[in-house]
């Protein structure tokens, strides 16, 4: 079946750093990725949408240039982090569409990145 | 405010009853997809189901989806305590360009 990674699995960071998140499709070319959040006890919430070769779509309430995805290849997206606060460690887990799928709908998701900034 | 909301939040039961959950959602959609996630862990995929179909089964699983009343219930038959977890349901949705839309999710604990 379709795996998805992540890496790191686990992160934590000062005040004020930036942080990489990388998700990775293994098997399968992704041509859209999904970045979501969650906090604990509560739902996913997505932050952007991400198609490889272009801009990320972010969703409202969500800044951009506070959290960059980068899609350079269909098997790579990376989410960073920027001055990262206290109140940005989260659950942070991505999801991707395999886009030669005949059947687009599922999404495979990674096994989140726990992120504390302290 | 979110697309889909489950009911209950919570749920306790005995290792062998039947734990059933339900999502309603409020606009139309293209799907209804039921997620598990342990704890701290990544989402796993259980069952899809398209607007046009109304149940759907896949091992102790059941789902069905009522379009008309914009919801959806899942049933764990028989269940396990490796059935412990939260369970979700993300709704596809038609104007929204397929993006996913998670409830707030259902914590089923199954007592052994």
């Amino acid at each position: 079946g379709a795996v998805v990674s992540q890496h790191p699995s686990r992160v934590i960071c000062k005040s004020g750093t930036s942080v990489k998140i990388e998700c990775r499709s293994l098997d399968f070319q992704a041509t859209t990725m999904f970045w979501y959040r969650q906090f604990p006890k509560q739902s996913l919430m997505l932050m952007a949408t991400s198609n490889e070769g272009s801009k990320a779509t972010y969703e409202q309430g969500v800044e951009k240039d506070k959290f960059l995805i980068n899609h350079a290849s269909l098997t790579l997206s990376t989410l960073t982090v920027t001055s990262a606060h206290p109140e940005d460690s989260s659950f942070y887990i991505c999801s991707a569409r395999d886009g030669l799928a005949s059947s687009s709908y599922e999404q495979y998701f990674g096994p989140g990145t726990r992120l504390t900034v302290t | 405010s979110q697309q889909g909301e489950e009911d209950p939040q919570a749920l306790s039961i005995q290792e062998g009853e039947n734990a059933t959950m339900n999502c309603s959602y409020k606009t139309s959609i293209n799907n209804l997809q039921w997620y598990r996630q342990n704890s701290g862990r990544g989402l796993v995929h259980l069952i899809l189901i398209r607007s046009n179909e109304r149940e759907k089964h896949s091992g102790r699983l059941r789902v069905t989806l009522d379009t008309s009343k914009k919801s959806s219930s899942l049933l764990i038959t028989a269940s396990r305590a490796a059935d412990t977890a939260s369970y979700f349901c993300a709704t596809d949705v038609k104007a929204a360009g397929n993006k996913l839309t998670f409830g707030g999710g259902t914590r089923v604990l199954v007592k052994p």
